[in-house]
C-alpha cells in the first residue's frame, strides 16, 4: 500500500532553535517527493521538490534530505522564525495511469514559541 | 507566478442546498486540475482529477452524482456539491497543473465550506 508517514506528530520549539522533521514512505514507482508548508486555512505552499536522483535540496533555511534506498526524507528548519509555525507536509509522487499521483502524509504541526 | 485562486473562501449554508466552488489559475493555463478535501487535522484526500474539456475522474469513494465537477476552460473548475449534508462540512483545496505530466501542483487558498 502507497503511504507516507511522518513524525513527530507535533512539535513545540523555542524561536531561533533548529528542528528536524522526519517522513517515511513506501510508495512505488516512485517520481518525486515534496514538502509543503500549510498555514492554517490555507493551502499548501511547495518548499522543495526532489527527484530519486537528489539527495539533498535547500530553501532559504529549509533543507531537505533524500535517502531513496531506505525511502526516508527530513526536513531541517534552521534558526526558526515564529512565521514557521505550520502544518509540514511530506508528499510522495508515484506515476500512474499518465498522471504524477501525490501521496500526502498526515503533517508534522510546528509551533514556534518566542 | 502560478497562483490559483480560489472562490469563495468561506461559505455557510443549510442542509439540502448546493454549493459551486471556483477554482482559477490565473497567470497559466492548467490543463489538469485537482480537487481536494481536508477535515481538521488530517491531511489532504484526493477527490478526483479533471481534465479541460473532459469527464473528472473520481477516487474511489468519492461520489462523482454528489461532487460534480465541471473544467470548462484551461484556467476554471468548479465543483458543486449537490445536497449538502452537514457531514459535507470540511476544508476544499483545488490544485492546478500546466501538463499531464505533472511536476508541480499549485494549491489554492481553500474553501471552508460549513453545512448546518
Amino acid at each position: 500500500k502507497n503511504q507516507v508517514e511522518q513524525s513527530p506528530q507535533s512539535l513545540i520549539i523555542l524561536e531561533g532553535k533548529n528542528c528536524t522533521l522526519q517522513c517515511n514512505y513506501t510508495v512505488s514507482p516512485f517520481s518525486n517527493l515534496r514538502w509543503y508548508k500549510q498555514d492554517t486555512g490555507r493551502g499548501p505552499v511547495s518548499l522543495t521538490i526532489m527527484t530519486f536522483s537528489e539527495n539533498t535540496k535547500s530553501n532559504g533555511r529549509y533543507t531537505a534530505t533524500l535517502d531513496a534506498d531506505t525511502k526516508q526524507s527530513s526536513l531541517h528548519i534552521t534558526a526558526s522564525q515564529l512565521s514557521d509555525s505550520a502544518s509540514y507536509i511530506c508528499v510522495v509522487s508515484l506515476f500512474s495511469g499518465g498522471y504524477n499521483k501525490l501521496i500526502f502524509g498526515a503533517g508534522t504541526r510546528l509551533a514556534v514559541h518566542p | 507566478g502560478a497562483v490559483v485562486s480560489q472562490h469563495p473562501s468561506r461559505v455557510i449554508c443549510k442542509s439540502g442546498t448546493s454549493v459551486k466552488i471556483e477554482c482559477r489559475s490565473l497567470d497559466f493555463q492548467a490543463t489538469t486540475m485537482f480537487w481536494y478535501r481536508q477535515f481538521p487535522k488530517q491531511s489532504l484526500m484526493l477527490m478526483a482529477t479533471s481534465n479541460e474539456g473532459s469527464k473528472a475522474t473520481y477516487e474511489q469513494g468519492v461520489e462523482k452524482d454528489k461532487f460534480l465537477i465541471n473544467h470548462a476552460s484551461l484556467t476554471l473548475s468548479t465543483l458543486t456539491v449537490t445536497s449538502a449534508h452537514p457531514e459535507d462540512s470540511s476544508f476544499y483545496i483545488c490544485s492546478a497543473s500546466r501538463d499531464r505530466v505533472i511536476d508541480e501542483q499549485f494549491f489554492g487558498p481553500g474553501t471552508r465550506l460549513t453545512v448546518l
